[in-house]
């Protein structure tokens, strides 16, 4: 079964900087473009980024470009999310989810559970 | 950017009924070279991550029940609960992947009345 499993959110002050980590298993995850969406609670989706399969090609919403960097960890199976100068905008829920092999831009077939990121002070 | 507007908001029918979603996006998502409708349709359930249930606007995920189905092209696409059923209580969300930055409507709460 097809598991994705985020980690690393939490409480942060505005200004300050976290790393989301994203475990993957049973895919061959080093050929897929892989994504991060958030979620503010009882509110909508949002894509935030992707990252192309061997981590040379990223992109990101508006929103979040220049204070979030995409990569991947082949060899870990591993996706990561580093936020930084972070805002209380920022809050929500951040899932990672799998692209569709052969399109930058897909459906997501698979979502992790999600991990809570509240920016407060 | 694409918007990708729903309607409606929120629909509250009873069991058994037709539900009808409607998703239209600000431009079209069909791409001409492969014929096909970068539109997919998501379910939440309270506490869940978004499950797919359609793509390429009318693709049936594996495993999903076949009173769900997608129709549409273009610019204009519904989502259709045949018969609807108590465990389909959730937000429907549809979704462009025809450019980036990808873009989701804003949802349709089903209720049960």
């Amino acid at each position: 079964e097809v598991q994705l499993v985020e980690s690393g959110g939490g409480l942060v002050q505005p200004g300050g900087s976290l790393r989301l980590s994203c475990a993957t298993s049973e895919f061959t995850f080093s050929s897929l473009w892989m994504h991060w969406v958030r979620q503010v609670p009882g509110k909508g989706l949002m894509w935030v980024s992707r990252i192309n399969s061997d981590g040379t090609s990223t992109a990101y919403a508006d929103s979040v470009k220049g204070r979030f960097t995409i990569s991947k960890d082949n060899a870990k199976n591993t996706l990561y999310l580093q936020m930084n100068s972070l805002r209380a905008e920022d809050t929500a829920v951040y899932y990672c989810s799998r692209g569709t092999p052969g399109y930058s831009n897909s459906y997501f077939d698979s979502w992790g559970q999600g991990t809570l990121v509240t920016v407060s002070s | 950017d694409i918007v990708v507007t729903q309607s409606p908001d929120s629909l509250a029918l009873s069991l058994g009924e037709r539900a009808t979603i409607n998703c239209k996006s600000s431009q079209s998502v069909l791409y001409s070279s492969n014929n096909k409708d970068y539109l997919a349709w998501y379910q939440q359930k309270p506490g869940q991550p978004p499950r797919l249930l359609i793509y390429w606007a009318s693709t049936r995920e594996s495993g999903v029940p076949d009173r769900f189905s997608g129709s549409g092209s273009g610019t204009d696409f519904t989502l259709t609960i045949s018969s609807l059923q108590a465990e389909d209580v959730a937000v429907y969300y549809c979704q462009q992947y025809y450019s980036t930055p990808i873009t989701f409507g804003q949802g349709t709460r089903l209720e049960i009345k």
